[in-house]
């Protein structure tokens, strides 16, 4: 399958600073990416849809201005979260779909924990 | 909407066979996918299923009935790595292909 590259894999930070996780595609080119968070024994939530050159797609209830995603390439996205608090600390997990002719596959990150102090 | 549904836990015994069910309900199906994911670890692709029938790869199999909403995962001779939660996700064209994930069904598997 597809490889997709994501880090750190895990990040402790104090409260009020701001943490980047970055996702890469590395065999294949990814329009499009999504970014996901998960607490324990709880499913996958999709925080956004990431599009290559274009603003993100937020959510309900996802707030854009503290999960800053920027895409600027086939290869790239970012989740930045900003001025993060305790009840951020989380698992974060990126995918990136791989579309080949009939073939159309999300591929996960290996993600990223979260621990806010 | 979506509507995901898969039993939340299960235990089974090493070399046996064990299956894992899902129904889902949605406006514009366009593939259902099954994933394992380790404590942990982010989900790894197993299988997928866009027709009707059953796909077979190796020790796991996935079958679909797109006309009762349903799909199971079969897997066979039970390993111990096999302990891990298996996500059902369905994928709707009417909601830009994006995949919704199921709650997990977290496997035991005991010797």
């Amino acid at each position: 399958g597809a490889v997709v590259s994501q880090h750190p894999s895990w990040v402790i930070c104090k409260s009020g600073t701001s943490v980047k996780i970055e996702c890469r595609s590395l065999d294949f080119q990814a329009t499009t990416m999504f970014w996901y968070r998960q607490f324990p024994k709880q499913s996958l939530m999709l925080m956004a849809t990431s599009n290559e050159g274009s603003k993100a797609t937020y959510e309900q209830g996802v707030e854009k201005d503290k999960f800053l995603i920027n895409h600027a390439s086939l290869t790239l996205s970012t989740l930045t979260v900003t001025s993060a608090h305790p009840e951020d600390s989380s698992f974060y997990i990126c995918s990136a779909r791989v579309v080949a002719g009939a073939e159309n596959i999300q591929y996960f990150g290996a993600g990223t924990r979260l621990s806010v102090l | 909407g979506q509507n995901i549904d898969q039993p939340t836990e299960m235990t089974a015994t090493e070399g046996a066979i064990v299956q894992i069910n899902c129904t889902y309900q949605t406006s514009g199906f366009n593939g259902l996918f099954w994933y394992q994911q380790h404590a942990g670890e982010a989900p790894t692709f197993l299988s997928y299923n866009v027709l009707d029938g059953l796909e077979e790869k190796g020790r796991f199999s996935s079958f679909l009935s797109r006309s009762k909403g349903y799909s199971y995962l079969l897997l066979k001779e039970l390993q111990m790595k096999d302990s891990a939660s298996y996500l059902c996700a369905v994928r709707d064209r009417n909601a830009g292909n994006m995949l919704t994930f199921g709650g997990g069904t977290r496997l035991m598997v005991k010797p």
